[in-house]
């Protein structure tokens, strides 16, 4: 899997929208780029993934420029529950079988 | 729908004391995972196997092994405990061709 890094940690406030980036200058032609979201004491889930430009699904945007070096995750319009720590992992698609690791992921913190 | 079961939930152990956490999926998937995740910290991968009959090295495999028993089911063991392995363990699988980890929820292991 492709090196990432992302900020250690993050404040925000209700209402506002948060915007993490990852940076991943080795990725692959055949990596696609993921994003977890793990709440405390949960294991954690599936966000979102994408391969080059924007994908939006009903929780997040994926923000992938052309050279695909690096990509942003965009929270809109974050709650008190979306606190949490956000990982972003890169690796090919059918990534089963390989050595997955996670990076220290984003903490984020969003005040009333 | 149970994804991925992992037991005990809770666990307390004297330093030297041995005891296997249990692994379960029913979503056939080919490749099964172990993290631990100390306090404050992310995700670190013990140990992990890509198919049924195969198992791997991930960061942290020193004081643990590890049975994949069947396609189903992943065992991690911990023969001598150490207080050092006070942590969370999370149990993973993926399966071939898809792109979504799922975790478990967790298995809360303290060490006195």
């Amino acid at each position: 899997l492709a090196k990432t890094t992302q900020p250690i940690s993050m404040d925000s406030y209700e209402g506002q929208e948060v915007n993490i980036t990852c940076s991943h200058n080795n990725i692959a032609t055949n990596d696609y780029i993921t994003w977890y979201q793990q709440f405390p004491s949960q294991g954690p889930r599936f966000i979102i993934q994408g391969y080059k430009t924007k994908v939006t699904n009903e929780v997040a945007s994926l923000f992938i420029p052309a050279d695909r070096k690096s990509s942003t995750l965009s929270l809109p319009r974050v709650s008190l529950s979306d606190t949490a720590v956000y990982y972003c992992l890169v690796g090919s698609r059918g990534a089963a079988g390989n050595k997955l690791t996670f990076g220290g992921g984003t903490r984020v913190l969003v005040k009333p | 729908n149970a994804g991925v079961t992992q037991t005990p939930k809770f666990q307390v152990l004297k330093t030297g004391q041995s005891m296997t956490l249990q692994c379960a999926q029913d979503m056939n998937h080919n490749s099964m995972y172990w993290y631990r995740q100390d306090p404050g910290m992310g995700l670190r991968l013990i140990y992990y196997s890509a198919s049924e009959g195969t198992t791997d090295k991930g960061e942290v495999p020193n004081g643990y092994n590890v049975s994949r028993l069947n396609k189903r089911e992943f065992s991690l063991r911990l023969e001598s405990a150490a207080p050092s392995q006070t942590s969370v363990y999370f149990c993973a699988s993926i399966g071939t061709g898809r792109d979504t980890i799922y975790f478990g929820e967790g298995s809360w292991l303290t060490v006195v």
